[in-house]
């Protein structure tokens, strides 16, 4: 079945520092993959998005390119704040069956310290 | 405000006890979810609502019993839970169901089984 593989965490960096969190998938076809944020004690907020392959989803700073290739969806920041220590969940929704079902990672912790 | 509500935030309920999660969303979508949130685990999905028709029931206890009176609300019912029921309960919606569209989560509901 479809799955999703992300890096182990916690990710801990300093401020200002690059950050690459790795995310792979498995799936028939071509599903479309998100990047899921939660802050402490709060729900999931969309990061960004891509729906086909080459897509760049790209929001606040983060960014993450669709590689079919690799079948993967890393998600990379140039230079991280504290206030981007959250929870980090790599998605998919597959295109088959169209049940709406997203799949999640795990999910990587980041903490970011100043 | 993320356009998804969830009431309440907060819920420690007795293994004996009744208790309704709600949640109301405000983007004019045709899709609801409930996910389930449990510690170092994925997100679970629960149920699928497409046009107030359940569409995905995820082999989930019937404990849980969701309710879906128009596109816009959304409960799930809980009646004798188990202590290891608890935990996040998310509440999601997208304009349809199908791997194109976008998914919203609400806050969620913290649950606490004692």
């Amino acid at each position: 079945g479809d799955s999703v593989t992300q890096m182990e965490g916690p990710v801990t960096l300093s401020e200002e520092a690059f950050l690459t969190i790795n995310c792979t998938y498995t799936a028939t076809g071509y599903p479309s993959l998100f990047w899921y944020v939660q802050y402490p004690g709060e729900g999931l907020q969309l990061l960004l998005k891509a729906t086909k392959a080459d897509d760049k989803g790209s929001n606040k700073g983060f960014e993450a390119t669709y590689r079919k290739e690799t079948t993967s969806f890393h998600l990379e920041k140039g230079s991280v704040q504290v206030s981007d220590s959250a929870v980090y969940f790599c998605a998919l929704r597959s295109r088959s069956g169209n049940t709406g079902k997203l799949i999640f990672g795990q999910g990587t912790t980041l903490q970011v310290k100043p | 405000e993320t356009g998804v509500t969830q009431t309440p935030r907060h819920l420690v309920m007795g293994m004996t006890n009744k208790k309704s999660l709600k949640c109301e969303q405000h983007l004019g979508h045709n899709a609801m979810y409930w996910y389930k949130q449990s510690a170092k685990k994925p997100l679970e999905l629960m149920f699928v609502y497409n046009f107030k028709e359940q569409t995905e029931n995820n082999s989930v206890p019937s404990r849980f019993s969701p309710e879906c009176p128009n596109s816009s609300h959304l409960f799930l019912h809980l009646h004798t839970l188990q202590p290891e029921d608890s935990a996040l309960y998310l509440c999601a919606s997208s304009q349809e169901v199908g791997s194109g569209n976008t998914i919203y989560f609400g806050e969620g509901s913290w649950l606490t089984v004692v």
